[in-house]
């Protein structure tokens, strides 16, 4: 059930691009995306809820296809504050509630 | 500044021994969560409450216990059930429960087990 990220790990160097895949085996309600740095709490960036809204940081942008259930977090220009690992959460319906399960996280490191 | 606290930043713990960890919110939010995180692994789902006076268990709850008595507060119990409970353990809150709400993290704690 836990959703697949992909890469496990990337090195850029500052200014380059790069994308971070979540991909699920279940429908899904909504894609959580959040930046963990070492030793510190989880930030939120984005959510996409099923159907085309989202809600999030202006400068990240991320797709959601519905069809496919899987999210793409796009990091563009890339800085050195943007190292961390990146956390997707795959949100469900089951029952009358919903059922967040996190993936086990894209680590990135931006290089000067 | 409206935000979540937990405390302690780290806890050593001997065998046997059962340990709160404490997580406060001033955000006025009625969700509230405990996740454990392990190296190199995402949050797993310990206990979550939506409502003042009740809470519903995780993914793995086995060997925790949690109270909900006031909507600010949301202490962890760590007992000596749980067989390895060395790991980093965040406190989450959101406005809502879970449905297109984004969760606020406290700092977290890192439980050692001596």
């Amino acid at each position: 059930q836990q959703p697949v990220q992909s890469p496990q790990a990337v090195i850029l160097r500052e200014g380059e691009d790069a994308v971070i895949n979540c991909s699920s085996s279940k429908a899904l309600y909504s894609v959580h995306w959040y930046r963990q740095k070492h030793g510190e709490a989880p930030v939120f960036l984005m959510i996409l809820l099923k159907g085309g809204e989202q809600k999030g940081h202006e400068k990240i942008s991320a797709s959601f296809n519905e069809k496919k259930q899987q999210s793409s977090l796009y990091l563009t220009a890339s800085q050195l504050s943007y190292s961390g690992t990146y956390f997707c959460g795959t949100e469900y319906v089951r029952g009358s509630n919903y059922q967040l399960i996190w993936g086990a996280g894209t680590k990135l490191i931006i290089k000067p | 500044d409206g935000g979540i606290t937990q405390s302690p930043k780290y806890l050593f713990r001997k065998e046997g021994q059962n340990v709160t960890l404490s997580c406060e919110q001033n955000l006025n939010h009625d969700a509230m969560y405990w996740y454990r995180q392990d190296p190199g692994q995402g949050l797993r789902l310990i206990y979550y409450s939506q409502i003042v006076n009740d809470f519903q268990k995780g993914d793995i709850a086995e060997g925790y216990s949690v109270s909900r008595e006031k909507k600010e507060s949301f202490p962890l119990t760590v007992t000596s059930a749980q067989k390895n409970p060395t790991a980093f353990y965040l406190c989450a809150s959101s406005d809502r429960g879970l449905g297109y709400n984004e969760q606020f993290f406290g700092p977290g704690t890192r439980l050692t087990v001596l």
